[in-house]
């Protein structure tokens, strides 16, 4: 079946732009979840959501970052007035569910990458 | 806090050369470990993982073996090929209900024929 999917695969802004981020994950799948890959910082957690509880927003690195997850499917992340430090690839995983009594596997999408100029 | 330390790369091989990347980590709670591979050009997939201590997770030749005594989970192969060429990164979860992953920083493995 399709995999989890991004858009755009990769997006040039100029700094101070506003930027959004979609992700579709895999039909089904009740948790989703934000990562960033940067140089700098290596692969780092910046938010995730399961079903219809309060989503864990621990990771987001300032308040410029966002993220909605409509109808518990799609997810947008938004970056406002993006700064070069923005710069990484963004990525999108699912999973059947989170919170039971064994940890399920998390399906990566192919990621967007973001250059802030 | 959570923290997943990682053998540092890069990493290069010749082909049918024995391969281990170290891993080791500190967490809360009894934690889950993965390892997960980037290929060239590709997203990360689940290479393996381990749900509990002395438990082995094995897929595509590799093995790694759930340490809790030495808190590692280093990642083997007996014979590389050309095609393992990748980043692989070491992970893992900590705590029910908060399932976001933990990951080293990676080691780019070049196997040269």
């Amino acid at each position: 079946g399709a995999g989890v999917s991004q858009s755009p695969s990769n997006k040039v802004t100029e700094k101070g732009k506003d930027v959004e981020l979609r992700c579709d994950p895999i039909s089904g799948h009740t948790a989703l979840y934000w990562y960033r890959q940067s140089l700098g910082q290596g692969l780092e957690f910046l938010i995730y959501f399961q079903g219809n509880s309060a989503p864990d927003k621990s990771g987001l690195p300032s308040d410029r970052f966002s993220a909605e997850r409509t109808g518990g499917s799609v997810s947008t992340l938004t970056i406002q007035r993006t700064q070069q430090e923005d710069s990484a690839v963004y990525l999108c995983a699912s999973s059947l569910v989170a919170g039971g009594p064994v940890f399920e596997t998390q399906y990566f999408g192919p990621g967007t990458r973001l250059l802030v100029l | 806090g959570n923290s997943v330390t990682q053998m540092e790369g890069p990493v290069t091989l010749s082909e049918e050369a024995f391969l281990t990347i170290n891993c080791t980590y500190t967490a809360t709670g009894y934690p889950s470990l993965f390892w997960y591979v980037q290929y060239p050009g590709e997203g990360l997939q689940l290479l393996l993982k381990a749900t509990k201590a002395d438990d082995k997770g094995s897929n595509k030749g590799f093995e790694a073996t759930y340490r809790k005594e030495t808190t590692s989970f280093h990642l083997e192969k007996g014979s590389v090929q050309v095609s393992d060429s990748a980043v692989y990164f070491c992970a893992l979860i900590s705590n029910f209900g908060n399932e976001k992953l933990t990951f080293g920083t990676g080691t780019r493995l070049t196997i040269i024929p």
